[in-house]
């Protein structure tokens, strides 16, 4: 089975642009939550998608958008980049909405200067 | 609010010393807990979990998770470290209701000396 593949590896914006990380789940794993990943506050929970369906959002602001297509891929898009956002951002694929445990992706390094 | 504390942030160890991380959490009702980790440059990987039934857990490579519900505690041991250990641990919690979603504690990273 192919694991959960992100796009691109790395990225490096300038304040103020937007982006989007692409992930591909699992075949067949129809839940694909995003986080993001820093050193000082960890795994953060932004949003979970299950069958094209936002189902659970995390705390962060509306600059932070994701979508899921009918062939479960995921983007994720973050709209006026702050220097704050730099962080590592993973995908990670459920059956089912994490109640059997993630398969993570390798992530997305976003620095933004 | 719900969270998810590892008490220990940076571990240091010999090899074949024992291992043991504390992982604690805040929720009041039935949960799902999860161990993962991850090896530097690598993406993280699921490496015990437990839902219900013997509160004992055993994962892959060594590792144990005992579940003590009194003490909402799920402490990750291993009996004897090797350098391959080495990588950043992190515990996650998910309530058995509701969004499902889990929790993740902030991580500990563990260095162990060959």
């Amino acid at each position: 089975k192919a694991g959960v593949t992100q796009t691109p590896r790395y990225l490096i914006k300038t304040r103020g642009q937007q982006v989007t990380l692409s992930c591909s789940p699992i075949s067949g794993h129809r839940s694909v939550s995003w986080y993001q990943q820093t050193p000082g506050q960890g795994l953060q929970f932004l949003f979970e998608y299950f069958s094209e369906t936002q189902r659970n959002k995390g705390n962060f602001p509306g600059r932070f958008s994701g979508r899921q297509f009918s062939n479960s891929r995921s983007e994720m898009n973050v709209s006026t980049l702050e220097l704050g956002d730099s962080a590592l951002y993973l995908c990670a694929s459920s059956e089912s909405a994490g109640i059997a445990g993630y398969t993570f992706g390798s992530g997305t390094r976003l620095t933004v200067v | 609010a719900q969270s998810v504390s590892q008490h220990n942030h940076h571990v240091i160890l010999s090899e074949a010393a024992s291992l043991e991380l504390g992982c604690n959490y805040s929720y009041g009702g039935t949960v799902n807990l999860f161990w993962y980790v991850q090896y530097p440059g690598q993406h993280l990987q699921l490496l015990l979990k437990y839902f219900s039934g013997d509160p004992l857990v055993k994962g892959i490579k060594g590792f144990e998770a005992e579940f003590i519900k009194s003490k909402f505690s799920f402490n990750l041991r291993k009996p004897s470290v090797q350098w391959s250990d080495t990588a950043e641990y992190f515990c996650a919690v998910n309530e058995q209701r509701g969004s499902y979603i889990p929790t993740f504690g902030r991580g500990t990273s563990l260095i162990v000396h060959p």
